[in-house]
């Protein structure tokens, strides 16, 4: 079975330039997962996924930050423009369905960004 | 709010020694459930062991075992005999029981020396 797939894998931007980030979850996973890994912390959600709806963005700095989930299956997150604190690990992670808190998520490798 | 505690930052073993990773969680939540999960230098999150909040049968896989705590709130994970390979992060995490996001603790290094 193939993982999660996210690219690129690495990233260096200037800060106020744009980035975007792609992911394929596991086929037939429902449910998909933005992370926020700064360096050193444990991942911090952005926005979660149900199918194509999002369920939490709480978290997600929508004033310059986006996510869309097309068709309910790949996902690319974007961020326009890019500060220096938004350098960290950005990770993907799929899960099979929302109604089954016992099921874990699967992750991807993530995509490290580093914003300059 | 759902809230996870690694108070360990970093642990040095020597190989073949036993380690123990500690945890310990908030949650209002009646039904929940809890998670460790491994994060060597290539950076995807490997997902080691789960437990529901209404289980608090302690259990061994292998080299690992876990000792859940529902009266102190505590979710603990031990590697017997480790290995070079388990150096890593180490990430407890918590999740409601309709599959809300995964609350994540800030992660304890575990470095094997040989």
């Amino acid at each position: 079975e193939a993982g999660v797939a996210q690219s690129p894998r690495y990233k260096i931007i200037e800060k106020r330039q744009s980035v975007a980030f792609w992911c394929n979850p596991i086929s037939g996973h429902a449910t998909l997962y933005w992370y926020q890994q700064i360096l050193g912390q444990g991942p911090k959600l952005l926005i979660q996924f149900q199918n194509n709806g999002v369920v939490d963005d709480s978290q997600l700095p929508k004033d310059r930050f986006s996510a869309e989930r097309l068709k309910g299956v790949d996902s690319t997150l974007k961020i326009q423009p890019a500060k220096l604190e938004d350098s960290a690990v950005y990770l993907c992670a799929s899960s099979p369905t929302q109604g089954q808190g016992g099921t874990e998520a699967f992750f991807g490798q993530g995509t490290r960004l580093t914003v300059v | 709010a759902q809230k996870v505690t690694q108070a360990q930052t970093e642990i040095s073993v020597v190989e073949k020694e036993d380690v123990t990773l500690d945890c310990v969680y908030e949650t209002r939540d009646t039904t929940y459930y809890l998670f460790w999960y491994k994060q060597p230098p290539s950076g995807e999150l490997v997902f080691l062991i789960r437990r529901n909040s209404f289980d608090e049968q302690n259990e061994i896989s292998g080299r690992y075992s876990w000792n859940f705590q529902k009266s102190t709130s505590s979710f603990n994970f031990t590697i017997t005999a480790s290995q070079v390979v388990d150096s890593a992060v180490y990430f407890c995490a918590l999740r409601g029981n309709y599959g809300q996001n995964f609350v994540f603790g800030p992660g304890t290094r575990l470095s094997v020396l040989p």
